[in-house]
């Protein structure tokens, strides 16, 4: 069975420090594993990852993928109070469907 | 084992055509979404209702329609299918009061729609 886990489910942590959330994936025909910040009625896209070992930047926030150990991690260097959302895992597979892990709550405290 | 169903996986469609997607929910939930997702653009919501006969527009509603008569069922409604409305089609549904998208949010299989 196709299946995205991410870990942790949830997570509090304080302003400043740097959080790594996980994604775990079994997924048959693979094409991109992307990353979502949710907080309002829709994900905000963040990365799409498709090869293994090029890391992906937008600020504060950096991905990467493992294609070989099927897993890939979202970091948050110096997070603020703005980065406190859902954060979502979804995996492409090609031609057929998006595999959506539950989700990582983060809550970050000033 | 609770689930959102959409009716179809994948749908090839004319120009022109009047197009039906379906998604139903047994979950008892107020709320249903629809979003569509393309690569490079993430998820874009079309439409979302948190009410039977209630529907509200999402930030991309242009081409597209919706219908809630029933609780369960949220349909999505292209009127005049066009080429670029060829993507993958995600249903959601969340319980009263949730309009976030976490973990207690369910998500159809997708629908992949190809306007030809």
């Amino acid at each position: 069975e196709d299946k995205v886990v991410q870990s942790p489910l949830s997570l509090v942590v304080h302003e400043g420090d740097t959080v790594t959330l996980n994604c775990s994936y079994e997924v048959t025909n693979f094409r991109s594993l992307l990353w979502y910040k949710q907080e309002k009625k829709a994900p905000t896209f963040l990365f799409m990852l498709t090869s293994s070992g090029i890391e992906k930047k937008s600020g504060r926030l950096s991905s990467i993928l493992d294609k070989k150990e099927l897993f890939s991690i979202l970091n948050i260097t110096a997070t603020q109070t703005g980065d406190s959302a859902v954060y979502l895992c979804v995996v492409d597979q090609a031609g057929t469907a998006l595999i959506f892990g539950k989700g990582t709550t983060l809550s970050v405290s000033s | 084992d609770v689930k959102v169903t959409q009716s179809s996986r994948y749908l090839v469609k004319r120009t022109g055509e009047k197009v039906f997607l379906e998604c139903v929910q047994d979950m008892d939930h107020e709320n249903m979404f629809w979003y569509r997702q393309d690569p490079g653009l993430g998820l874009r919501l079309i439409y979302f209702s948190y009410d039977v006969k209630m529907k509200e527009k999402g930030d991309i509603p242009e081409g597209y329609s919706v219908s809630r008569e029933k609780k369960e069922r949220f349909s999505l409604i292209l009127e005049s299918a066009s080429t670029n409305q060829t993507s993958m089609y995600l249903c959601a549904s969340t319980p009263p009061g949730r309009f976030l998208v976490n973990t207690e949010a369910f998500f159809g299989q997708g629908t992949r729609l190809t306007v030809v």
